[in-house]
């Protein structure tokens, strides 16, 4: 019973060429999160939603986009990859009710980059 | 200073012994906490979170110290299928639960 779901787990893509991360939740979570983990690394939160209201971390860089078309699903697009970006990234969402709520992560999608 | 700091191990135990992990936070306006499990190449998962009082969950017991801005997992009867990283996470509570993460434990439990 996923609750939140990310596709594809393995992207392979080309140096430079876009690519579209995608996560769903059943949750109906109003928060949406996408980290960048790379290997023996904390996650990197890059950006979050609250509902409709997008929020950038200062440090990620421009070429990395979100879209949020509904409640359910939250894109990461990379508009020209490098070979720095080559890393798992995550999906997680939150109830913002009150503190202390956990995030609840999706599988993953490992990036190569070639 | 990092925000929050662990020991990155590895600790090495055999089946059944108990191990203890610690972690550090840099803002004392944290106010959530939590510990997360994570396999190797997978997503974190909740463990548990960390309650002021101390909670406990079977064999795993936390504690959290806000006078010392320190958090602990105790492990006992460690199992083969413990072995995996520990992320100590913080939330930062600004506004949103921006979760602040530890670089994680990991631990090996052995035959």
């Amino acid at each position: 019973d996923a609750m939140v779901i990310q596709n594809p787990r393995y992207q392979v893509t080309q140096f430079g060429k876009p690519v579209t991360l995608s996560c769903s939740q059943t949750l109906n979570h109003n928060v949406m999160y996408w980290y960048q983990q790379k290997s023996s690394q904390a996650p990197k939160l890059l950006f979050h939603y609250y509902d409709k209201d997008f929020n950038n971390e200062a440090d990620t860089p421009d070429n990395f986009q979100s879209r949020r078309p509904n409640t359910s699903f939250c894109f990461l697009d990379i508009r020209s990859p490098g070979l720095g970006d080559a890393a798992m990234y995550l999906c997680a969402t939150s109830s913002p009710l009150g503190g202390g709520q956990p995030q609840h992560f999706g599988d993953g999608t490992r990036l190569s980059i070639l | 200073r990092k925000e929050v700091e662990q020991d990155p191990g590895p600790f090495n135990v055999p089946e059944g012994a108990t191990v203890a992990f610690n972690c550090t936070y840099s803002n004392s306006a944290s106010q959530s906490f939590f510990w997360y499990r994570q396999d190797c190449r997978k997503e974190p998962k909740l463990l548990m979170s960390v309650y002021s009082s101390g909670n406990e969950d079977g064999r795993f017991t936390a504690q959290l110290n806000r006078a010392s801005q320190y958090i602990s997992l105790l492990i006992r009867d460690s199992k083969l299928s413990d072995s995996a990283t520990y992320l100590c996470v913080v939330n930062d509570d600004t506004g949103f639960q921006k979760l602040v993460f530890g670089t994680g434990t990991r631990l090996l439990v052995s035959p």
